[in-house]
């Protein structure tokens, strides 16, 4: 099983669709977790922390649920420019602190 | 914000020849820094572990006599793909936490896209 799983994708959906990711982490003893927005062919770049009690950053909605292992992103009233691949990162302390990627899903916003 | 600083951003080898890539944090120290490596249409593959003044730890199936990890200061890792082949072509990544900050997000380096021909 792997570390971080994620939904396979890619998600094509219209400008202003509601969209969510899922996110799956095996090590109970993940801290943080994160996801990330990449380009192609570029780095990738933190969209935003996700936190127990939820958080949200405009359009973007991230959850968090401890228990259960499972990690959310929510995107409303999707852009084009939201077309990128998000990537489920969860830090871990496996005698050191260990990033570790989601495989990543691929989203299309298509006009 | 932290900043991250890979180069070179890309380089083309022929085949045979090593290749060294450096990852500097700018503005903030880390004792540990993380070597990746993306082929097409893939995601990031963690490669190895880089600890200041000690040796990395290489995840299972990379060949640590290939690739070459130096951590020799708290603001920088070196990469170098020894005797590289084809195969190697590939966009690697490095990226370094602040030293000790809990929860703190992953800064990235620009990536270095190698082509080795």
């Amino acid at each position: 099983r792997k570390e971080v799983e994620q939904d396979p994708g890619p998600f094509n959906v219209p400008e202003g669709a509601t969209v969510a990711f899922n996110c799956t982490y095996s090590n109970s003893a993940s801290q943080s977790f994160f996801w990330y927005r990449q380009d192609c062919r570029k780095e990738p770049k933190l969209l935003m922390s996700v936190y127990s009690s939820g958080n949200e950053d405009g359009r973007f909605t991230a959850q968090l649920n401890r228990a259960s292992q499972y990690i959310s992103l929510l995107i409303r009233d999707s852009k084009l420019s939201d077309s990128a691949t998000y990537l489920c990162v969860v830090v871990a302390n496996t005698g050191g602190f260990k990033t570790i990627f989601g495989a990543g899903t691929r989203l299309f916003v298509k006009a | 914000g932290a900043v991250v600083s890979q180069h070179p951003s890309w380089v083309i080898c022929k085949s045979g020849t090593s290749v060294k890539i450096e990852c500097r944090s700018l503005d903030f120290q880390a004792t540990t820094m993380f070597w990746y490596r993306q082929f097409p249409k893939q995601s990031l593959m963690l490669m190895a572990t880089s600890n200041e003044g000690s040796k990395a730890t290489y995840e299972q199936g990379v060949e640590k006599d290939k690739f070459l990890i130096n951590h020799a200061s708290l603001t920088l890792s070196t990469l170098t793909v020894t005797s590289a082949h084809p195969e190697d072509s590939s966009f690697y990544i490095c990226s370094a936490r602040d030293t000790g900050a809990l929860g703190a997000e992953a800064f990235f380096g620009q990536g270095t896209r190698l082509t080795v021909v």
